[in-house]
């Protein structure tokens, strides 16, 4: 079946980029997405790219996608302590019903 | 800004009760979702319905669980007779069609006890 993996953890300096990376499995994805977790929350859509595009970029925060290699990443410029949160990299596909398929979170941890 | 609407927030119940959990998704969103985060575990789907059915179960949806859309405007989650692995983090999501993004509640924390 479909499967994502990220990175557990990652710690960045206010003010400093940070980079999530997310590899996934499924070569017919037609979504991917990011989300963010804050503790005791939901999961709020941070941005979304559809499988032909190579980047997206919204204010602060840039996607890349590597179709190729199944990587996905998500850049957050100017990284605030409000940043601070779970980061899940997800997927779907129309042959897998739409239905998300997450990875199992990195914890950006932002230290002032 | 819509949001999806979930209650209650946290449930404790027994071992073998029957527990509703539920949720008001976007008023005019079609597809609805439910998904549960087992604690220090990945986000996993469970159902997706649309127009009144069942539209796709993951292996973790047997027979204990159903879900029903009792109204217009309600979406509900059932167990039927709850076991200790139950215990998770239930979300619901509602999306527009069926490859738009999908907007997530802020969960129900089931505790079997």
């Amino acid at each position: 079946g479909e499967d994502v993996e990220q990175s557990l953890f990652l710690s960045v300096r206010e003010g400093d980029s940070s980079v999530i990376n997310c590899t996934y499995t499924d070569s017919s994805s037609t979504y991917l997405y990011w989300y963010k977790q804050e503790p005791g929350a939901g999961l709020q859509l941070l941005t979304y790219i559809f499988s032909n595009m190579d980047m997206k970029q919204d204010q602060r925060l840039t996607v890349l996608l590597n179709k190729k290699d199944k990587h996905l990443s998500l850049r957050i410029a100017d990284t605030q302590t409000g940043d601070s949160a779970i980061y899940f990299c997800a997927e779907s596909s129309e042959a897998a019903g739409n239905k998300l398929t997450f990875g199992g979170g990195t914890r950006v941890l932002v230290k002032p | 800004e819509p949001e999806v609407t979930q209650t209650p927030s946290h449930q404790v119940t027994q071992m073998g009760q029957e527990v509703i959990l539920r949720c008001v998704p976007i008023s005019n969103h079609l597809y609805f979702y439910w998904y549960r985060q087992i604690l220090g575990q990945k986000v996993e789907f469970l159902v997706s319905f649309y127009n009144n059915e069942i539209s796709e179960k993951s292996e973790i949806f047997d027979d204990q669980f159903s879900v029903e859309r009792p109204d217009g405007s309600n979406f509900t989650l059932k167990i039927r007779s709850t076991k200790l692995e139950d215990s998770a983090m239930y979300f619901c999501a509602s999306s527009e069609g069926d490859s738009s993004a999908e907007t997530f509640g802020s969960g129900t924390r089931l505790t079997v006890v």
